[in-house]
């Protein structure tokens, strides 16, 4: 049961350009939404997290959006870089013990 | 500061062999525990999670295996390995009142 989606496997985004990364839902439970990025080999690392309560979160060059209405939410970097290319999970939880991770979008930010 | 380490890093096993991954955590107590497994191609399978010594909740049904023998300590095993049993697996943890879930550094297993 997928309850979370990244349709886009893949992305490749020029340098300096905005990459949007999508993510869809189905369990209207959920309140509360993140992304990891994960590099080969590694563990994934916390990158942001919107709670339901919110519909935007912003950190640096990374924003959050929160559409509940459409079960969506997406990321957004800009400027992106290099550095930035990597596998990105989107999650979402609605208690501390369950949470569901998308197939992951693997971004390509070509110099 | 809190950290979470797993090992061995990497393991290639034979079919029919048994299996221990060990993940601890420090710099806090009483945390939740996580095992999750990404398949190549695929997004990341929570398979074991625990909320206390003792008490293994699964998620799939599978020829593995967790245990918590102490507060900060996370096992998961298996009896006889299977070759779908390849993957990456990531021991996690996350605070009893907070949402974010964070990782160890993965252990691949590759069974031959």
């Amino acid at each position: 049961d997928q309850q979370v989606k990244q349709n886009s496997p893949s992305l490749s985004v020029q340098e300096g350009r905005i990459s949007i990364l999508n993510c869809d839902y189905t369990n209207s439970m959920f309140d509360y939404f993140l992304w990891y990025k994960k590099y080969p080999a590694e563990g994934p690392t916390f990158l942001i997290s919107i709670s339901s309560i919110k519909d935007k979160n912003e950190d640096g060059r990374f924003t959050v959006f929160l559409n509940k209405s459409a079960k969506h939410l997406s990321l957004h970097i800009v400027p992106s870089q290099p550095g930035d290319s990597a596998v990105y999970f989107c999650a979402a939880s609605y208690n501390n013990n369950d949470m569901r991770f998308g197939a992951g979008t693997r971004l390509t930010v070509k110099p | 500061s809190q950290t979470i380490h797993q090992w061995p890093a990497t393991l290639v096993q034979p079919v029919g062999s048994p299996l221990s991954l060990e993940c601890t955590v420090e710099g806090t107590s009483n945390p939740n525990l996580y095992w999750y497994r990404q398949a190549a191609g695929r997004g990341l399978q929570l398979l074991f999670y625990s909320v206390g010594i003792g008490q293994i909740s699964s998620e799939v049904p599978q020829n593995l295996s967790a245990s918590r023998p102490q507060d900060r300590q996370f096992i998961l095993s298996s009896k006889k390995l299977l070759l779908s049993d390849s993957g990456f697996y990531l021991c996690a943890w996350s605070t009893g009142t907070g949402n974010t879930i964070y990782f160890g550094e993965g252990s691949w297993l590759t069974v031959v």
